[in-house]
């Protein structure tokens, strides 16, 4: 069975503070991971996506990486308007319509 | 461009009533999933379509119902309503040639809470 684990749960930081959020995945046969962003009350907003391991993808301040066990979003100076929660997820190559096994995700707050 | 558009944005029932969820889409997707989002669990998978005419159970199907008579639409059905059943419902969706990159679009979701 496809896990996914993102930590920590929340995460305050202030304007200017870089740090990094977590997931850690088993999976059989990893497809891709994908990074979604969600704001409050809104659907999840497309990130990211990375294939393999040593990949690397930015957008902004945000920047993705992936290693064979875990990826991390690492974000560098984050401004207020950063704050949401960030949604890690998995596919695998096997089955149908490609469907994704989602992490219970990192709620960040960016205080000014 | 509406994008997925979900209705009704929030609802109240009382056990053992019915309803149903509509999801709409105008990009002319293959794929159509519904997912139910419960704090601390992420987003589960609920059922899930690849195209029209045809559905499919996912991670936790019990207790709904789901159709897709139209290509643009996924309708998902609660025929008796339980307060297991309180949650956020998302519904997405993925253009077929997409299937590699994993990047749904989703709705802004249904809240649901049954008494």
């Amino acid at each position: 069975e496809d896990q996914v684990t993102q930590s920590p749960e929340a995460l305050r930081l202030q304007e200017g503070e870089s740090s990094s959020l977590n997931c850690s995945y088993t999976v059989s046969g990893l497809r891709g991971l994908f990074w979604y962003r969600q704001d409050p009350g809104k659907g999840p907003e497309f990130l990211f996506t990375l294939y393999s391991a040593g990949e690397e993808k930015e957008k902004e301040r945000l920047k993705a990486t992936l290693t064979k066990k875990e990826s991390f979003l690492h974000i560098t100076a984050p401004k207020p308007e950063d704050s949401a929660t960030y949604l890690c997820a998995v596919q695998r190559f096997s089955g149908s319509a490609r469907q994704l096994t989602f992490g219970s995700g990192t709620q960040l707050t960016v205080l000014p | 461009n509406a994008g997925v558009t979900q209705t009704p944005k929030f609802r109240v029932l009382k056990t053992g009533q019915s309803m149903t969820l509509l999801c709409a889409q105008d990009m002319n997707h293959e794929y159509m999933y519904w997912y139910r989002q419960d704090p601390g669990m992420g987003l589960r998978l609920i059922h899930y379509s690849v195209g029209e005419g045809t559905t499919a159970k996912g991670e936790v199907p019990d207790g709904y119902n789901v159709s897709r008579l139209k290509k643009q639409n996924f309708l998902l059905g609660l025929e008796s309503a339980a307060p297991s059943q309180t949650s956020v419902y998302f519904c997405a969706s993925k253009a077929a040639g997409t299937a590699i990159t994993g990047e749904l679009f989703f709705g802004e979701g249904s809240r649901l809470t049954v008494l």
